[in-house]
């Protein structure tokens, strides 16, 4: 079945500085989700692309979907204590089922 | 209700019993998965729903784990003579068709 690969797994980064997180299919997809969860919490929704490098910012988070749309990536620019958190990914590849990434645990040093 | 709900959100229970994992989705959404997740780790996908079709049970560890999901709407998840390596937090989510994914706020599991 679709198989989607998340790194890092872990990330620590001192207060300011920048984070990224992967996500890479084997097959092409048709869109990408991203998801974020809260220490203690449960994973929330974020974002959704679905064209070929499709790039959408959310204030310091910025996301790209791979030209193509086997890749996508979430960036951090100057990192705060509130994004600590683990991300994750999710594809959908035709069917209606996502498969999610095993996610990227970011701690952020004050 | 306004989000995906599951009952309880705290389960203790001893080691070999049989417990019962309740997720009630978001009304009208076709998609129903079952997640676990270890303290600190990722998702691990147990178990897809969607519609009428049959479901994908390909993540479920084991055959003392089953689920389903009655009338296209609330979802069970049994695991049988639990193991202390069941311990976990259960996370339900639904989805809307291929639609992004809400998540009910989990039930954690405690083996002893």
């Amino acid at each position: 079945g679709q198989q989607v690969m998340q790194i890092p797994q872990y990330q620590h980064v001192q207060e300011g500085e920048d984070f990224t997180t992967y996500c890479n299919s084997s097959t092409t997809l048709s869109n990408i989700q991203w998801y974020k969860q809260r220490p203690g919490g449960h994973p929330v929704f974020l974002i959704q692309l679905v064209k070929s490098g499709e790039v959408k910012k959310q204030k310091r988070l910025t996301f790209q979907f791979g030209e193509a749309k086997k890749n996508s990536s979430l960036h951090i620019t100057a990192t705060q204590t509130t994004d600590v958190g683990t991300y994750f990914c999710a594809a959908g590849a035709g069917s209606y089922q996502l498969t999610f990434g095993k996610g990227t645990k970011l701690s952020v040093i004050p | 209700g306004a989000g995906v709900s599951q009952s309880p959100s705290n389960k203790v229970t001893e080691k070999g019993k049989d417990v019962e994992l309740r997720c009630d989705p978001i009304s009208g959404h076709t998609a129903l998965y079952w997640y676990r997740q270890s303290l600190g780790q990722g998702l691990e996908f147990l178990i897809y729903f969607q519609g009428n079709s049959a479901p994908d049970k390909s993540g479920l560890p084991s055959d003392r784990f089953s689920a389903e999901r009655t009338g296209g709407s609330v979802s069970t998840l049994t695991i049988q003579r639990t193991q202390q390596e069941d311990s976990a937090v259960y996370l339900c989510a639904s989805s809307l068709g291929g639609g992004f994914a809400f998540f009910g706020q989990g039930t954690r599991l405690t083996v002893v």
